[in-house]
């Protein structure tokens, strides 16, 4: 059973280039959750999403930041016209349970825009 | 609005010592979870606390969870290299709302 899978492990993006980040979640589960990670810091809700439905996108950027999870495939994090503070670590959880419970986290993108 | 602090943020200890990571938060909660994370890595699970008085052991890490207090600890018995990475507390709001995370303490233990 495999875990969490995210790709790519790293992303380059000149600024005003458009970032896509995947996610495959673990098999069985349905909830997946999307953190940002800055350099020395702790990770920052994004957004939590069902299959075809976004449940809390409260962490979400207004602008250029978007995200699906489609019933086939994989969930998708969507940066447009990427800007140097978009710079980071891009963590995606799954669970099999929503809310608050135990979620598994993939490897990460690390995304760098230059 | 659910805030999670830990402290220190930076820990530098000796091999063979103890010591205590805090985790603390702001309102009420009914789990709390601790993660592991070595550098260019992903998070890995340590500890999942449910209960008030929950108290969880694995290795030279022990967890604990006092709900009316609002705090957690991490205790490191016996400090050892392998040890080094950077723990996070999480913490669950209560309904169907995703973890907060505090910032991290990165661990460093040195021969």
């Amino acid at each position: 059973n495999a875990g969490v899978m995210q790709n790519p492990r790293h992303l380059v993006r000149r600024r005003g280039q458009e970032a896509r980040l995947r996610c495959s979640p673990m098999k069985g589960h349905s909830h997946v959750y999307w953190y940002r990670q800055l350099p020395e810091e702790g990770l920052k809700f994004m957004v939590y999403l069902q299959k075809e439905n976004i449940i809390d996108e409260s962490g979400m950027p207004k602008e250029r930041f978007s995200a699906e999870f489609p019933k086939e495939g994989p969930s998708i994090l969507r940066i447009q016209q990427v800007v140097r503070g978009d710079s980071a670590a891009y963590f995606c959880a799954s669970s099999a349970v929503g809310g608050n419970t135990e979620a598994f986290f993939g490897q990460g993108t690390r995304l760098t825009v230059v | 609005e659910l805030k999670v602090e830990q402290n220190p943020l930076f820990l530098s200890m000796q091999e063979g010592k103890n010591y205590t990571i805090y985790c603390n938060y702001s309102t009420t909660s009914d789990r709390l979870y601790w993660y592991r994370q070595d550098p260019g890595k992903s998070l890995e699970s340590l500890f999942v606390l449910l209960s008030n008085g929950a108290v969880k052991q694995e290795g030279r890490l022990m967890a604990s969870l006092d709900t009316k207090a609002r705090l957690s600890t991490l205790h490191i018995t016996a400090a050892v290299h392998d040890l080094s990475a950077t723990y996070f507390c999480a913490v669950a709001n209560p309904g169907n709302t995703p973890l907060v995370f505090g910032k991290g303490t990165r661990l460093s233990v040195i021969a």
